[in-house]
């Protein structure tokens, strides 16, 4: 397994600004994810962070409203921009190692938009 | 599109009792299948798996069954405490890459004591 760290832990923001999530790894992973998981819902996945390269979002998400920056292989962050009520939720980090397909989770970032 | 079917809900059991949630998914080629348990305020944490080449895994009061013909798979926990209290994620590869996990709409478990 890994040991995820995420930061921060929750916080709580103004409509309009924007909030950055780190998610820092302590050993070298190949995948590095980002998912939401809204009030009482199942866990859906933002994009895949390529390090050195844009991140790969999925339908639905968009890199102006979530931007990823991963620089190497333990480090990651989204960044949640122009908040809204709308993007209360739990954002969590993921990683897989290269060598199995296991997908471990950071203890995730609780937003809530006012 | 590809999909993962989570039942029940949620589930009540008395401590000491078993406790069984069902998954059924939609793509034929997923090939690997494992279960989170989420505890309040916590990231989802991953508790076993199994593979499309095996039946059946068992891990102490743990163990998950999958039956590739019907596209089911279930998580078994025996003898049941207070502490696995929590809500259970089932999921699914998906067809676009080993890495792209499809999950179920989760399972919130009450152990009574």
């Amino acid at each position: 397994s890994a040991v995820i760290s995420q930061k921060p832990s929750r916080d709580i923001c103004q409509r309009g600004t924007s909030l950055t999530i780190q998610c820092q790894v302590d050993s070298q992973v190949t995948m590095m994810f980002w998912y939401r998981q809204q009030p009482g819902q199942s866990l859906t996945l933002i994009a895949t962070a390529n390090q050195g390269s844009e991140a790969t979002y999925e339908s639905g998400f968009v890199i102006d409203k979530f931007p990823i920056s991963r620089p190497n292989l333990t480090f990651s962050t989204l960044t949640v921009s122009n908040m809204s009520p709308e993007d209360s939720s739990i954002y969590l980090c993921s990683v897989a190692h290269s060598a199995a397909e296991k997908l471990f989770f950071g203890s995730g970032t609780q937003l809530s938009v006012l | 599109g590809e999909n993962v079917e989570q039942h029940p809900s949620t589930l009540s059991v008395q401590e000491g009792d078993s406790a069984v949630i069902k998954c059924t998914y939609s793509d034929s080629a997923s090939n690997y299948f494992p279960w989170y348990k989420q505890e309040l305020g916590k990231g989802p944490q991953l508790i076993i798996d199994i593979r499309s080449n095996v039946g059946e895994k068992k891990d102490q009061r743990i163990a998950v069954t999958l039956n590739k013909t019907a596209k089911h798979f279930s998580l078994h926990i025996t003898e049941t405490q207070p502490e696995d209290s929590a809500v259970y994620f089932c999921a699914a590869t998906g067809t676009s890459g080993t890495y792209k996990y499809i999950f179920g709409t989760g399972t919130r478990l009450k152990v009574l004591a």
